[in-house]
């Protein structure tokens, strides 16, 4: 099974609201990263966030980790039509993990 | 700047074809270097790893391979295609001991 799960599966808002994703994962980490993916298109780096911090900010992005729930959530703020993309939570070192994704989708 | 190239874009095989994906690294020495397969609406199943010339590391027991002829060229092939090989395969790249990686724009493969 994944290490990483996000949550929701899919997620539409209007722009200007805000947009929260969440990502469980199974064994203890050194660090999760997150990721974002526009349609048919690479994977672009986010954020990375260390087992010891429990919360980190990048621009519009927050980023906070639980390590004793296991999990990270990503909020965006603000945010904008060009932040529908599909986002990635990942774990591990060179074995890296990726869940399945959180597709957001922003109306304009 | 370092740039990651990978090609082709889009490939349309038949069954039991053979397969050659390349992936290039510029303006970086001694990357980590990394081949996924993503299926549609699905996320990235790491397939394979390297960490130097040579050095290939198979996640997933199957009928694709990797080899690494040189520092930052990474090529995944197949000599027989099947129909289950269809996906998206994304490259990346990561500086040596650190952990945030890189993708190219991947390629998406279609078998037929």
């Amino acid at each position: 099974s994944q290490q990483g799960e996000e949550d929701p599966q899919a997620l539409s808002i209007q722009e200007g609201e805000n947009a929260t994703m969440n990502c469980s994962y199974k064994t203890s980490i050194n660090n999760l990263q997150w990721y974002r993916q526009n349609s048919g298109r690479g994977l672009v780096h986010l954020i990375l966030i260390r087992s010891n911090e429990r919360e980190k900010h990048s621009g519009r992005l927050r980023v906070t980790l639980d390590t004793s729930k296991k999990s990270s959530s990503l909020l965006i703020t603000a945010s904008r039509a060009a932040d529908t993309a599909s986002y990635f939570c990942a774990t591990g070192g060179f074995k890296t993990i990726f869940g399945a994704g959180t597709r957001l989708f922003v109306k304009a | 700047s370092q740039t990651i190239h990978q090609w082709p874009a889009t490939l349309v095989q038949p069954v039991g074809s053979p397969l050659s994906l390349e992936c290039t690294v510029e303006g970086t020495s001694n990357p980590n270097l990394y081949w996924y397969r993503q299926a549609a609406g699905r996320g990235l199943q790491l397939l394979f790893y390297s960490v130097g010339i040579g050095q290939i590391s198979s996640e997933v027991p199957q009928n694709l391979s990797a080899s690494r002829p040189q520092d930052r060229q990474f090529i995944l092939s197949s000599k027989k295609l099947l129909l289950s090989d269809s996906g998206f395969y994304l490259c990346a790249w990561s500086p040596p001991l650190q952990e945030t990686q890189y993708f190219g724009p991947g390629t998406r493969l279609l078998v037929l």
